[in-house]
């Protein structure tokens, strides 16, 4: 599985658009990158994923660019309860989607 | 989205004596569950997968008869902790995968366990 680099903190503020960057630099064909967000003793939730260009829903947008070896996931207009933290994943094919291997993640602190 | 719930939601016990925590899928079935450990400030590290009706395959490092894992049904998975010593203490966390839910992982609440 492709290994993930991403900052390990972010500081913002409320109403700020926030923008963090995950490299991967040996992302397979049959990979997916996928970004969850954790609260302190919450199990981690999904927040968005995607294979190529640009994948949108109700709380966030994912770029990645053609050559797939980086991505970013933008939050809109963050507000106090978006601080978290942040986890991008390389979610394969090739193992059926059956193993997800998270990395230090990034931890977004929202200030007023 | 799809719930995945876990029980306890914490455990306090003594040295050597054994932990259950189950996961549960509540609103679909779950053809492969998942026990994560989480240590305070770090990244959750996965310990092993279970597919319903067979052994667990377990990560390296992670010892299987200490963290002996069930997966009865479709909607149940066992996590026990035996013979339990401080170190054991962290956060567990299940997840879940199942049909019609393409590529995505729902996760429990987890559960905090502290041995004393």
């Amino acid at each position: 599985l492709a290994k993930t680099t991403q900052p390990i903190s972010m500081d913002s503020y409320e109403g700020q658009e926030v923008n963090i960057t995950c490299s991967h630099n040996n992302i397979a064909t049959n990979d997916y990158i996928t970004w969850y967000q954790q609260f302190p003793s919450q199990g981690p939730r999904f927040i968005i994923q995607g294979y190529k260009t640009k994948v949108t829903n109700e709380v966030a947008s994912l770029f990645i660019p053609a050559d797939r070896k980086s991505s970013t996931l933008s939050l809109p207009r963050v507000s106090l309860s978006d601080t978290a933290v942040y986890y991008c994943l390389v979610d394969s094919m090739n193992t059926g989607f059956q193993k997800l291997v998270f990395g230090t993640g990034t931890r977004l602190l929202v200030s007023p | 989205g799809a719930v995945v719930s876990q029980h306890p939601s914490w455990v306090i016990c003594k040295s050597g004596t054994s932990v259950k925590i189950e996961c549960r899928s509540l609103d679909f079935q779950a053809t492969t569950m998942f026990w994560y450990r989480q240590f305070p400030k770090q990244s959750l590290m996965l310990m092993a997968t279970s597919n319903e009706g067979s052994k667990a395959t377990y990560e390296q490092g992670v010892e299987k008869d200490k963290f002996l894992i069930n997966h009865a049904s479709l909607t149940l998975s066992t996590l026990t902790v035996t013979s339990a010593h401080p170190e054991d203490s962290s956060f567990y966390i299940c997840s879940a995968r199942g049909l019609g839910f393409y590529n995505e992982q729902f996760f429990g609440p987890g559960t905090r366990l502290t041995v004393l």
